[in-house]
């Protein structure tokens, strides 16, 4: 199974601040990697997908880089709306699998 | 308007039954992948099944390759997963999911998951 690791597992930031968080997969999936923002109690929300294209509706402040094994996503000026957890889950190969997840918190 | 609506969870016994549906609306199910997806409490998230559009193909998690079923009915536009000999660590949310990209061959094809379900807690406990 390709592992995908996460880091920081939690990130303390405030408005307006700039904040990327990594993905690693264990083993190259090309460019086969979403991200997903979770808020408690609800489903996650598809915010980008193939590494790099915006999911329709998601702000533009929400971007995606890489290809292989290192993906990163970053907020360019965290909104209040933005506090929540985010995770990545590459569709390469089954079984698909997820990191283990970012806490996003408000400083 | 795109939805999906889980029903079914409970509380059932270690090594009970239990089937789950997903409804779609708004979208023309037959032509997209359809998922399964878990959470367990206060942990991440956990991919459980696939299906394709015409249900000619399935996969699997190894946690629960002969225990859990997913099918489909394309003219109920309802998604299943039957859960057989359940054990305590299937206790979660199970959320259905739906591929980003449609595709009227019915083959699978791997994709995002662009819309979830609410969810629907199973709990397996004596």
């Amino acid at each position: 199974d390709i592992q995908m690791t996460q880091s920081p597992s939690t990130l303390s930031a405030s408005v307006g601040d700039r904040v990327t968080i990594t993905c690693r997969a264990s083993q190259s999936i090309s460019r086969w990697l979403a991200w997903y923002q979770q808020k408690p109690g609800k489903a996650p929300k598809l915010l980008i997908y193939k590494a790099s294209s915006l999911e329709s509706g998601v702000p533009s402040r929400f971007s995606g880089s890489g290809s292989g094994t290192e993906f990163t996503l970053t907020i360019s000026s965290l909104q209040p709306d933005d506090f929540a957890t985010y995770y990545c889950q590459q569709y390469n190969s089954f079984p698909y699998t997820f990191g283990q997840g970012t806490k996003l918190e408000i400083k | 308007d795109v939805q999906l609506l889980e029903s079914g969870g409970g509380l059932v016994q270690p090594g009970g039954s239990l089937r789950l549906s997903c409804a779609a609306s708004g979208f023309s199910f037959s032509s997209y992948v359809m998922s399964w997806v878990r959470q367990a409490p206060g942990k991440g998230l956990e991919w459980v099944s696939g299906i394709s559009g015409r249900s000619g193909s399935t996969h699997y998690a190894d946690s629960v390759k002969g225990r859990l079923a997913i099918s489909r009915d394309n003219s109920k536009n309802t998604l299943y997963l039957q859960m057989n000999s359940l054990r305590a660590e299937d206790t979660a949310v199970y959320y259905c999911a739906k591929a980003l990209s449609g595709d009227s061959s019915g083959y699978y094809y791997d994709d995002a998951f662009d819309v979830w379900g609410q969810g629907t807690m199973v709990t397996v406990s004596s």
